[in-house]
């Protein structure tokens, strides 16, 4: 069976520090993989999509970037983070229509 | 038009009711709507989801009924329990080039009191 996990669970960071956050997936080869941003109490926003190795696509310009260097593997980052950068990110794949998501993670932003 | 209405923002339903939500869309090219239900601090799970070329779908307690002239599909929950309480996410996909995407609703708060 399939299986998504991202790390870490939470994470309190100062303003203007770096940020990595990563997401991998099990059971399944060639996944299609997105990040999320979703803020308190709101819904979803797609950051990026990837269909496949050093593929990325980006739907929202920011201070973030994504890569993906190896086929199951999806890596969040950003150089120097803001305030606003604050809110639960998720890593979610695909198989056929239905989009699955990990666990996310939790990042303060202070 | 690639937005995706969701109502109500919050929801509040006697133990044993129906809880209903509801969805409008415009892009016609939409072809595939899943619901999806989020507990506090989890992702979101697949609930249930629809093609337009069905006008209702039935898992267990759980029934989506589409309109595809409408443009609308809406979330039934049978005999609402508090274990349903959670945020439901509507959402409709689009395919494009070697990628699908899904527009999402803005969530519908739910909370079935005891």
């Amino acid at each position: 069976s399939q299986t998504i996990h991202q790390w870490p669970a939470t994470l309190v960071q100062p303003v203007g520090s770096p940020l990595s956050l990563e997401c991998t997936v099990e059971g399944t080869s060639n996944p299609n993989l997105y990040w999320y941003r979703q803020a308190a109490g709101r819904g979803l926003q797609l950051l990026f999509y990837s269909v496949g190795i050093g593929q990325i696509s980006s739907e929202v310009p920011q201070n973030l970037s994504a890569s993906r260097p190896q086929d199951r593997q999806f890596i969040l980052s950003s150089k120097k983070l803001l305030l606003s950068d604050s809110g639960f990110y998720l890593c979610a794949w695909c198989r056929g229509d239905e989009q699955y998501f990990g666990p996310g993670t939790r990042l303060t932003v202070t | 038009q690639q937005q995706v209405k969701q109502s109500p923002q919050s929801l509040i339903v006697q133990k044993g009711g129906i809880s209903i939500i509801n969805c409008a869309y415009e892009n016609t090219a939409f072809d595939y709507f899943p619901w999806y239900q989020q507990f506090p601090g989890k992702g979101p799970a697949l609930l249930i989801a629809i093609r337009p070329d069905v006008s209702e779908k039935k898992e267990g307690r759980f029934t989506i009924s589409f309109n595809k002239s409408a443009k609308q599909f809406s979330l039934h929950i049978m005999d609402s329990q508090p274990g349903d309480s959670a945020t439901y996410f509507c959402a409709a996909a689009y395919h494009m080039d070697s990628n699908y995407q899904l527009i999402w609703g803005a969530g519908t708060k739910l909370i079935i009191k005891p």
